[in-house]
């Protein structure tokens, strides 16, 4: 059973920069796997922010940036918010079979 | 604008079905495919379930392999998912989802519905 791993849970001051990622139990992860970021917070459906692994949709402000680094999908989020503060998920395509796999999720603080 | 509503959860008891529904609006259904993603009570999210545009190919998770059935009607602009056999494992908050791209399966999903939520329980 493919498993996708994120950090459970990371802490950034306002101002600051950090990295998710998204990592596969079947090795690295690259184009192919077409890496998506969501944004969820309480109550709320989750968010798309970034889709094949770097594409930012039209509502995605321009501090989230999507990227592979070193084998696994990283999420980039730079002069962090105070709002920016939720759950994150990314999302890897397997093409066959489990055709997708969420990670865990991380919880980032601000 | 695009638009996502999903009905048709609520209490079932375990072994019984359900159907849930996905409307949409503010494109051209029948051009994009579709998914369906759940998450249980203050757990993380799981794809369950995805459909081509064209209907013809269908794609499961495990967990409900041989139990759920997705479909679409396209006179109707509408998604479904036919749930038989539930289990309180099921019990989640039912989302669907659309591709970024017409044609295109790759799960990249943009846009998303509120959620319906399904609980199994005796």
């Amino acid at each position: 059973q493919t498993v996708v791993t994120q950090e459970p849970s990371l802490t950034v001051s306002p101002g600051g920069t950090v990295t998710l990622t998204c990592a596969s139990s079947t090795g690295a992860v690259t184009s192919d796997y077409y890496a998506n970021w969501f944004q969820q917070k309480p109550g709320q459906p989750p968010r798309a922010l970034i889709y094949s692994t770097s594409n930012r949709h039209s509502w995605t402000p321009a501090r989230f940036s999507g990227s592979l680094l070193g084998g696994k999908a990283a999420l980039t989020l730079s002069g962090v918010q105070p709002e920016d503060e939720a759950g994150y998920y990314c999302l890897l395509y397997f093409g066959a079979g489990q055709l997708g796999v969420f990670g865990g999720g991380t919880k980032l603080t601000v | 604008e695009v638009q996502l509503l999903e009905s048709g959860g609520g209490l079932v008891q375990p072994g019984g079905s359900l159907r849930l529904s996905c409307a949409t609006s503010g494109f051209t259904f029948r051009n994009y495919a579709m998914s369906w993603v759940r998450q249980a009570p203050g757990k993380g999210l799981k794809w369950v379930s995805a459909i081509s545009d064209s209907g013809s190919s269908t794609y499961y998770a495990d967990s409900v392999k041989g139990r759920f059935t997705i479909s679409r009607d396209r006179s109707r602009n509408t998604l479904y998912l036919q749930m038989n056999s539930l289990r309180d494992d099921d019990t989640a908050m039912y989302f669907c989802a659309r591709e970024v791209d017409e044609q295109w399966l790759v799960l990249s999903l943009g846009y998303w519905g509120q959620g319906t939520l399904v609980t199994v329980s005796s």
